[in-house]
């Protein structure tokens, strides 16, 4: 079973600073990662995706990483705003079967 | 497009009652999920159709039934709400296309068993 892993669990930081969330996963046969972001109370709004085929993806001040081989996935934000202020989920959809996991997710406080 | 939509947004049950979950997506997607998310648990599968007329068990699907009426609508079904069924519960649609399989959520029900 495929198990996906993010670390920290919560995270603080000033506003400004460039910080990397981090996402690790057990089975490398995937089709894709997808990194999601959650506002209090929301449904997961889908950032990045990054197909197995692929090293990264950028939109804005988002870069995702994707390294398969060895199973971790980063999600880099660069001058954080206290918008960013969110939970980050990471989810990957293997090759075999129909099912996507995902990680618990990091909580994101950029501080003012 | 609405994208995938769910009603309603919050409901309260009394245990033992029962209550129906609607989800639709209007992006012709084949596989559509159910989810729960619970604090500190994750969000975790119910129920997926992997196409129109299939359904599958996921990691939590004890006291939960489905129905994937048609490509458009899949319904999470609770026949006797219990209070460990206090959740919020996500829908979402996924499809493959240009070789990846981009998942799209729903708003969410806020569910309450009392």
């Amino acid at each position: 079973k495929q198990e996906v892993t993010q670390i920290p669990a919560a995270l603080s930081v000033p506003e400004g600073e460039n910080l990397v969330l981090n996402c690790s996963f057990t089975d490398s046969a995937i089709y894709n990662l997808q990194w999601f972001r959650q506002d209090p109370g929301k449904g997961l709004t889908s950032l990045l995706l990054i197909q197995s085929s692929q090293r990264e993806q950028t939109s804005g001040r988002l870069n995702a990483s994707l390294d398969k081989s060895s199973g971790r996935s980063t999600l880099y934000i660069a001058a954080s705003q206290p918008g960013d202020s969110a939970t980050y989920l990471c989810a990957v959809r293997l090759t075999t079967g129909n099912q996507f996991y995902f990680g618990t997710g990091t909580s994101l406080t950029v501080i003012p | 497009n609405a994208g995938v939509t769910q009603t309603p947004k919050f409901q309260v049950l009394k245990t033992g009652q029962s209550m129906t979950l609607q989800c639709a997506q209007d992006m012709n997607h084949n596989s559509m999920y159910w989810y729960r998310q619970d604090p500190g648990m994750g969000l975790r599968l119910i129920y997926y159709s992997a196409s129109e007329g299939t359904t599958d068990k996921g990691e939590v699907p004890n006291g939960y039934n489905v129905s994937r009426l048609n490509k458009r609508e899949f319904s999470l079904r609770l026949e006797s709400a219990a209070p460990s069924q206090t959740s919020v519960y996500f829908c979402a649609s996924s499809e493959y296309l240009g070789g990846s399989y981009e998942q799209y959520f729903g708003p969410g029900t806020r569910l309450t068993v009392t």
